[in-house]
């Protein structure tokens, strides 16, 4: 039972554009949501995150937009830079826990 | 500063032997987490710290997994009679977070590769 998703194991995009990474979440208990990256051989590093009482979270290039009817949450990332390939993975908290999703391979194209 | 260690970085072992795993949290932090990720899957919860307690440890796979903390200190994981299915890297984070505080930024270390042979 999965109950944070991350249906796109990888995606490609050109350097420059806008890379949009989306998640999906089950449980409406969830209460706050982050993302977190993650290089080869480290581990993940916290990267934003947003309130399920805010719909927007923005901090330098990275955006997070949240849908709470559509249990829905998307990292955007404006401009792509070539450091920003990794891992992305979205995290969902309630109390204690937080539920990972299985990650999205991000690549940035020069 | 220093973050998030963990020992060893890479353990290879044969089936059936014991494996301990180790995580140093960043000095303070009063929360610490044990997580699993196995090939091409997400992050597995396993087992939360508060100071030495663990609240629930209901992440564990089976009886043969334990994780012991001292004081708000180091945190060790230990894996009986290990299976190959147990081969995974093995991620420890801290935080300052407690179950009712709202700082859910973990900290991550670097993790364990383990491979059970």
């Amino acid at each position: 039972d999965q109950q944070v998703k991350q249906n796109s194991p990888s995606l490609s995009v050109q350097e420059g554009r806008i890379s949009i990474l989306n998640c999906d979440y089950t449980n409406s208990m969830f209460d706050y949501f982050l993302w977190y990256k993650k290089y080869p051989a480290e581990g993940p590093t916290f990267l934003i995150s947003i309130s399920s009482i805010k719909d927007k979270n923005e901090d330098g290039r990275f955006t997070v937009f949240l849908n709470k009817s559509a249990k829905h949450l998307s990292l955007h990332i404006v401009p792509s830079q070539p450091g920003d390939s990794a891992v992305y993975f979205c995290a969902a908290s309630y109390n204690y826990q937080l539920i990972w999703g299985a990650g999205t391979k991000l690549i940035i194209k020069p | 500063g220093a973050g998030v260690s963990q020992s060893p970085s890479n353990k290879v072992t044969e089936k059936g032997k014991d494996v301990e795993l180790r995580c140093d949290p960043i000095s303070g932090h009063t929360a610490l987490y044990w997580y699993r990720q196995r090939l091409g899957q997400g992050l597995e919860f396993l087992i939360y710290f508060q100071g030495n307690s663990a609240p629930d440890k209901s992440g564990l796979p089976s009886d043969r997994f334990s994780a012991e903390r001292t004081g708000e200190s180091v945190s060790t994981l230990t894996i009986q009679r290990t299976q190959q299915e147990d081969s995974a890297v093995y991620l420890c984070a801290s935080s300052l977070a407690g179950i009712d505080a709202y700082n859910y930024e973990q900290y991550f270390g670097p993790g364990t590769r383990l491979t059970v042979t």
